[in-house]
């Protein structure tokens, strides 16, 4: 139980375009969900909190206008990143929040974002 | 804010053998989760073992088992009989108890199993 489908799993985009990963909870509501970003070799560097319903939570740095999340339904938030650059080169990774006997995360298998 | 500090980038153990993973953090509260979480080369994050900051007794899972020193603020991970398939990154992360409730990670130590 608890699983979080995270798709595309890589995709590559031209820059100046836009691309959307979807995060989508498969057995679970998922009221709270996050959106990391990954360099190689480094650690998971928090983006976003999205609760559903509401607007997203931006973490200090991150530019909300290129960094589109929605998280529209109780199984499905969304990152769009736009106008995107070489720079937003990366792995993008989302986890959502889900209560059982404690509090618990489930994490998404991650996309590869790559800008050409 | 918290902060989670991970000393050792690279550490290597030989197969079947025990290796000890550092972690050690920074908070001013009293209530908080800790955990350690593991990335094998698929990315894929799996939780490995977690620990209430109310609980005294240690965390084991399996072959795994935590050092939990709250006075010291250490959360140090074990793991004993390691095999080949234990190699990845392994993160330790802090969550608050109350208000948000995201997790804040170390920045990783890479195990390597030698056969």
């Amino acid at each position: 139980g608890a699983v979080v489908s995270q798709h595309p799993s890589w995709v590559i985009c031209k820059s100046g375009t836009s691309v959307k990963i979807e995060c989508r909870s498969l057995d679970f509501q998922a009221t709270t969900m996050f959106w990391y970003r990954q360099f190689p070799k480094q650690s998971l560097m928090l983006m976003a909190t999205s609760n559903e319903g509401s607007k997203a939570t931006y973490e200090q740095g991150v530019e909300k206008d290129k960094f589109l999340i929605n998280h529209a339904s109780l199984t499905l938030s969304t990152l769009t990143v736009t106008s995107a650059h070489p720079e937003d080169s990366s792995f993008y990774i989302c986890s959502a929040l889900y209560l059982r006997e404690y509090d618990g995360y489930t994490f998404g298998s991650g996309t590869r974002l790559t800008v050409v | 804010a918290q902060t989670v500090t991970q000393s050792q980038p690279e550490m290597s153990v030989q197969e079947a053998e025990t290796v000890t993973l550092s972690c050690t953090y920074d908070t001013s509260e009293s209530d908080y989760y800790l955990f350690w979480y593991k990335q094998p080369p698929s990315r894929q994050m799996i939780l490995v073992i977690r620990q209430e900051a109310y609980k005294q007794q240690n965390a084991t899972e399996n072959r795994f088992s935590v050092n939990f020193q709250k006075a010291a603020k250490s959360f140090s991970l074990k793991i004993s009989d390691s095999q080949l398939g234990d190699a990845a990154m392994y993160f330790c992360a802090y969550r608050s108890a109350r208000g948000a409730q995201k997790l804040v990670f170390g920045q990783g130590t890479r195990l390597t199993i030698n056969p």
